[in-house]
Order: structure tokens, then sequence, then C-alpha cells
């Protein structure tokens, strides 16, 4: 069956990086486009990144735009979001996601 | 583009509400518009897609549908049970500007 396990949340001070990963199976991973998506506590879903099924185009929220970088391996079906310079703004649990389906998410909480 | 839907809907056990999401600019056809539940500490899994598909599982208490008049899509939910209890969150693809689109999502309470 179809899954999507996130990896890498926790606590972080402002300024600092973070690296999430997401592990795929159950699905042909390279057929599919990938999306980050985050949900700040109490609050709704907010799109973070796209990228494509080969890698080659990536597209970013504005909030997050020269900061965060997406990637994928398409060896190891792994979907990674780069986060670098966080901010208390980017508290949230962060899923990875593809059309129909969503991982159980990550949180990510950045703090003094 | 944006989507927007009400904030919140309440409505009582076995009856039907319908919760709505209005795309701002561009026709509502141009994407598909998909439809997801999110119960507190979950995420979100799809009760409907393309518009008006149901995945596997989902009740058939659940419908969803497009109407191009309105620029909007809804999602039913007819013979409403205390387990519909949850938010849901309607998507479109904004094919121009590639990113994923979401409603601010809709509070629904089963009373």
């Amino acid at each position: 069956q179809v899954q999507l396990v996130e990896s890498g949340g926790g606590g972080v001070q402002p300024g600092r990086s973070l690296r999430l990963s997401c592990a795929a199976s159950g699905f042909t991973f390279t057929s599919f486009a990938f999306h980050w998506v985050r949900q700040a506590p109490g609050r709704g879903l907010e799109w973070v990144a796209l990228i494509s099924y080969d890698g080659t185009k990536k597209y970013y929220a504005d909030s997050v735009q020269g900061r965060f970088i997406i990637s994928r391996d398409n060896m190891q079906n792994t979907l990674s979001l780069q986060m670098n310079s966080l901010r208390p703004e980017d508290t949230a649990v962060y899923y990875c996601a593809r059309a129909g389906y969503w991982g159980q998410g990550t949180l990510v909480t950045v703090s003094p | 583009f944006m989507l927007t839907q009400p904030h919140s809907v309440s409505e009582s056990p076995g009856k039907t509400v319908t919760i709505s999401c209005t795309r701002s600019s561009g026709s509502i056809a141009t994407n598909h518009v998909h439809w997801y539940q999110q119960r507190p500490g979950s995420s979100p899994t799809v009760v409907i897609y393309e518009d008006e598909q149901r995945p596997s599982g989902v009740p058939d208490r659940f419908s969803g549908s497009i109407d191009s008049s309105s620029n909007s899509a809804s999602l039913t939910i007819s013979g409403l049970k205390t387990e519909d209890e949850a938010d849901y969150y309607c998507q479109s693809y904004d094919s121009t500007n590639p990113r994923w689109v979401f409603g601010g999502g809709t509070k629904l309470t089963v009373l």
C-alpha cells in the first residue's frame, strides 16, 4: 500500500537549519510529483513546495522562497526539504504529499 | 487565485450539509477540485477527488460537484454522523503558477 513517512522534525532556534525527509513506498516513485504542505498550530493547510517527477522543476511559496530547498532521490525513493534561516512563523506540522496521499507529518518548532 | 470556504457549518445527525468552495478568478472547471477531511491530530485524507470522484472506502454519503455559474465546488454529506465531525479543505492546482491552492478550511460540527 502507498506509504509516505516523514522524519527529521524537532525543535530548533531561529536562524538555524533543519532537513526533513519523506520515505515513499508502495508505488512507482518516479511517476509522481511531490509537495510539501505545512499546517501551523490551529491553522489551515499551507502549500510550501513542489518538485516535478524527475526533479527538474521546483516551485516554492513566497513565504519560503530563497530559504527552503526541495529535492528528491529517485534511486532511494525519498523526498527532502532543506529548511534554512528558520523563523518562528515556520513552526508547523510538515506533510509530504502526492496526488491522493499524505504522510502523517512531522512537527517543526522554531523558538529561542 | 484563491479558494474561499465558510469558516464553519453545523447540522444535526441524519441531516444533509453542503460545504462550498468558491474560486476567486479563472474558471472552477480549469483544474480539478479535491476535498480532504482532517480529524484532530490526523493528516488530511481525500474524500472526493477530481471534482466528484469518491475513493474506495469513502461512504457514498459523500459527494462532490462543481457549478460554473457560481464558479464554485461543493462537498455534500448526507445522513450526517457524529464521526463526520472534522475540518474539510478544498484544494485545486494553479497551472499558471504551479502550486496547490487550498481553501481556508471548514469546521463541520454535527450536533
